[in-house]
């Protein structure tokens, strides 16, 4: 199973960009890239999810590095509510690997 | 309706003793699941339900029993669990198992606790 690569911790400022990096070598062709987030005291939360090309939503940008082997999650202004663990997770399009498998992740803090 | 609600909230059993979590969903999802967390750990994968049929069991102990009653219920039946069974149950919902470009949506979990 191809298998992803966080660090285990990161911090950023309040109302600044925050970049999570994703280590992905592994990936396949058909994998597709998801990123959740569980916030304290809460379950999972989709953010985003990619498979080749850069990705928009109201929550965040996923952004993809050309070989795939890399992304990285951006959170454009972080705010106080957006301290959680960050999850990079593939999934693989009619695989065993279609489900969702959590890693270790990323927590973010972030300071006022 | 977009959410996940589960019941109850906090549960605290005896190893000898007979309780069920509840999982509910109206998003028309066909796919539900069992997630299990330790505290400071990831969630990890328990039961799936596709169309009302379990399709994976990630070798569960058999005190731990799944049902899917009709599309929007889940439940988890617990029986003569033991202290290492405490955890954060979380059960989550999707479109379709196997569909790989949509979400899943979690509850909030049930708080276990086995005395």
């Amino acid at each position: 199973d191809a298998k992803t690569t966080q660090p285990n911790s990161m911090e950023s400022n309040e109302e600044e960009p925050v970049h999570l990096p994703c280590n992905h070598s592994t990936i396949s062709g058909t994998d597709y890239i998801h990123w959740y987030r569980q916030l304290p005291s809460q379950g999972p939360e989709y953010v985003i999810h990619g498979l080749t090309s850069n990705v928009n939503n109201r929550m965040a940008s996923l952004a993809i590095a050309e070989d795939r082997k890399s992304s990285t999650l951006i959170l454009h202004r972080a705010t106080l509510r957006d301290a959680a663990v960050y999850y990079c997770i593939l999934r693989n399009y009619g695989g065993a690997t279609n489900k969702l498998i959590f890693g270790t992740g990323t927590l973010l803090a972030v300071q006022p | 309706d977009t959410e996940v609600t589960q019941t109850p909230k906090h549960l605290v059993m005896g190893m000898t003793n007979k309780k069920s979590l509840k999982c509910e969903q109206h998003m028309g999802h066909r796919a539900m699941y069992w997630y299990k967390q330790k505290a400071k750990k990831p969630p990890e994968l328990m039961f799936v339900y596709s169309y009302e049929k379990l399709s994976i069991n990630e070798s569960v102990p058999s005190r731990f029993s799944p049902e899917c009653p009709n599309s929007s219920l889940l439940n988890l039946h617990l029986h003569a669990l033991q202290p290492e069974d405490s955890a954060l149950y979380l059960c989550a919902s999707s479109q379709e198992s196997d569909r790989v470009t949509y979400g899943y949506t979690f509850g909030s979990g049930t708080r276990l606790t086995v005395v």
